[in-house]
């Protein structure tokens, strides 16, 4: 099971994010983040718990390994606000909304 | 590059069964370490992962929806197909397929079908 918080984050553009996953078990470095807008399917962001992904901005970035993982999103930009899931074998979380202040 | 697309019916009545198929480009399911997904998304709901295949034929399905899901793979065709039966309202929602890359993350997606379940 993996866990996100928190459930909505509302921050201003310019400041940064920290998004949460936590696993029940620990799961390695296996794990990843996804960003979903509105009417569109997610997008890899991060793999392996910190590698970015083709194209990803590095702003972006993630942190592991074990059970507990952070995306941090610094210098928040308009296009950031979004809903971000993280991912791990066959389960995802339940996701956390970042929405604009 | 790689592009996956969704096709099925728009509506669903309660109890039939559903079939919707994933056609793709850009990789082959023949190919060591490839697998396609299929995740759905109930309105304004989280992502749930539903069923995987990969190329050798071997497939894993959602324990809580194992007994409902078939997934299969024509490689000619670059398709995979997924079947779920007994279908509730409660399944209405996104269904998407999407590529698994060989680390077991899914970094291309189609653009989702969404299936309604209504009478």
């Amino acid at each position: 099971v993996l866990t996100q918080s928190p459930a909505t984050l509302s921050l201003s553009p310019g400041e940064r994010a920290i998004l949460s996953c936590r696993a029940s078990q620990s799961v390695g470095t296996f794990l990843a983040w996804y960003q979903q807008k509105p009417g569109q399917a997610p997008r890899l962001l991060i793999s392996d718990a910190s590698n970015r992904a083709t194209g990803i901005s590095a702003r972006f970035s993630g942190s592991g390994p074990g059970t507990d993982f952070t995306l941090t999103i610094s210098g928040l930009e308009p296009e950031d606000f979004a809903v971000y899931y993280c991912q791990s074998g066959y389960t995802f979380g339940q996701g956390t909304k970042l929405e604009m202040k | 590059q790689i592009a996956l697309k969704e096709s099925g019916p728009t509506l669903v009545s309660p109890t039939q069964t559903l079939t919707v198929t994933c056609t793709f480009s850009g990789f082959s399911l023949s190919t060591a370490g490839e697998g396609v997904a299929w995740i759905r998304q109930p309105p304004g709901k989280a992502l749930e992962w539903l069923a995987l295949v990969y190329w050798n034929n071997d497939s894993r399905y959602s324990p809580s929806l194992k007994g409902r899901l078939t997934i299969t793979k024509d490689t000619s065709k670059n398709q995979v197909v997924l079947t779920m039966t007994n279908m509730d309202p409660v399944d209405t929602g996104t269904y998407y397929c999407a590529h698994r890359e060989q680390l077991g993350y899914f970094d291309h997606w189609g653009q989702g079908t969404l299936i309604t379940v209504s009478s």
